[in-house]
């Protein structure tokens, strides 16, 4: 398996664009994740998917942000339009998740990673 | 709210030395917790995973321990090299398997591990 694949690995853009992020997880992974890694907070959860659909988006940051999985191997986050401040690096990350007793150890794998930087 | 807390922040040490990295959460309603490894640059990489009912988890020169009641997890790496240059993370999981909160991993802030030759 290829892994969690991210495209584009570098996107340099100016603030008011809009940026589109793509994400491919792994093949019969159910759970796709998008976080958000800066030097001041650290790794910061965004959104999750369970079997396509989104479970919880509390962590994103406000409405220029929106993310979508039309299905189990695509995934998309949104910014628009971009500001200075959403320069980060954006990982997808995916992992199979069964529910119930005795679920799986649910390794979270992630992907290499999108850099934004926002001029 | 779960917080996640990495001592040292940064660990600079002579190659061949044994050493611990050490993680702390507030919350112990924990289902699992992960260790992870990033290369500058890089994604996340994971090292071991350690389910709430587990005591430790071994991977070659790796051993994580976790103390669920005083919300606790250790890293130990024997006989460091060069290439275990890196930052290390520690993840914690939400012990609620249902609601929304499954699926939540909070990170820590890591530790910036340096070893030289």
């Amino acid at each position: 398996d290829a892994g969690v694949i991210q495209s584009p690995r570098h996107e340099v853009t100016e603030m008011g664009q809009e940026v589109t992020l793509r994400c491919k997880p792994i093949s019969g992974h159910n759970s796709l994740f998008w976080y958000r890694q800066t030097m001041m907070r650290g790794l910061e959860l965004l959104i999750y998917f369970n079997n396509n659909v989104p479970i919880d988006d509390s962590g994103m940051p406000e409405d220029r942000f929106s993310a979508k999985m039309p299905n189990a191997s695509f995934s998309t986050l949104k910014i628009q339009p971009s500001e200075p401040r959403d320069s980060a690096v954006y990982f997808c990350a995916s992992t199979l998740t069964l529910q119930g007793l005795g679920s799986g150890a649910n390794v979270l794998t992630f992907g290499a990673g999108s850099r934004l930087t926002v001029l | 709210k779960q917080e996640v807390t990495q001592i040292p922040a940064a660990l600079s040490v002579p190659e061949g030395e044994n050493l611990v990295l050490n993680c702390s959460f507030t919350d112990s309603a924990i289902y699992n917790l992960q260790w992870f490894r990033q290369d500058p640059g890089k994604g996340l990489t994971s090292l071991l995973l350690i389910q709430s009912s587990q005591r430790e988890q071994t991977s070659g020169r790796l051993n994580a321990s976790l103390d669920k009641s005083s919300g606790r997890s250790t890293l130990y790496i024997a006989a460091s090299q060069p290439g275990d240059s890196a930052t290390y993370l520690c993840a914690v999981r939400p012990g609620n398997a249902g609601g929304t909160s499954y699926g939540k991993l909070t990170f820590g802030q890591g530790t910036i591990l340096t070893v030289h030759p």
